[in-house]
């Protein structure tokens, strides 16, 4: 039974570009969440998404980034035109239902480095 | 605003030699504490959840207590494999599902 999984592992983007991150949540789960954890500093919530519905966004930052888990394929954390603070691991978690949301399966995590 | 305090923020222990890391919490209405570990350049694994003052859990040589204000995990005889960094984590009560993580506590057990 294959784990959360993200790719890609390590991106590196020069700033203004685009980055795009993705997250396969664990066979039968239908609960995403984005994490972010900057250097030296804990894991951040972002958004927390269900199929096809963002159910959180309180975490995310308003300009540049948005979320969205589409009734077929992965979740995908976008970030425009990327500025070197967003230089950071980006963490998906998956979970099997709303009652338990506290116990999270994580992938490995996305690293983003924008020279 | 929920926070998570966690100390010390490193821990050098010799194999075999006990001792606890501190989680204390602030939180308007607590849903749960829970414990993960984390090994370098990988994601956080569940270890525990936490409920209710005077609750305790138990996985080998990791226990850990809550109590109204903090959670204690304690590690009894370690082993260098249990080197890691150790997160907590507090959901509130009314914030949906997200949770707050402390900084963690890097653990490394010598041989």
């Amino acid at each position: 039974n294959a784990g959360v999984m993200q790719n890609p592992r390590h991106l590196v983007r020069r700033r203004g570009q685009e980055a795009r991150l993705r997250c396969s949540p664990m066979k039968g789960h239908s609960h995403v969440y984005w994490y972010r954890q900057l250097p030296e500093e804990g894991l951040k919530f972002m958004v927390y998404l269900q199929k096809e519905n963002i159910i959180d966004e309180s975490g995310m930052p308003k300009e540049r980034f948005s979320a969205e888990f589409p009734k077929e394929g992965p979740s995908i954390l976008r970030i425009q035109q990327v500025v070197r603070g967003d230089s950071a691991a980006y963490f998906c978690a998956s979970s099997p239902n709303s009652v338990n949301t506290g116990e999270l399966f994580f992938g490995e995590g996305s690293r983003l480095t924008v020279l | 605003e929920d926070q998570v305090t966690q100390s010390p923020e490193a821990l050098r222990l010799q194999e075999g030699e006990s001792s606890s890391l501190n989680c204390s919490y602030t939180v308007s209405g607590l849903r749960g504490l829970f414990w993960y570990r984390q090994d370098p350049g990988k994601g956080p694994e569940f270890l525990f959840t936490l409920y209710s003052a005077g609750e305790e859990k138990e996985k080998e040589r990791l226990k850990a207590t809550l109590t109204k204000k903090e959670s204690f995990l304690h590690i009894t005889a370690p082993k260098p494999e249990d080197s890691a960094t150790y997160l907590c984590a507090v959901q509130a009560t009314g914030s949906a599902r997200q949770l707050t993580f402390g900084s963690g506590t890097q653990l490394t057990v010598l041989p």
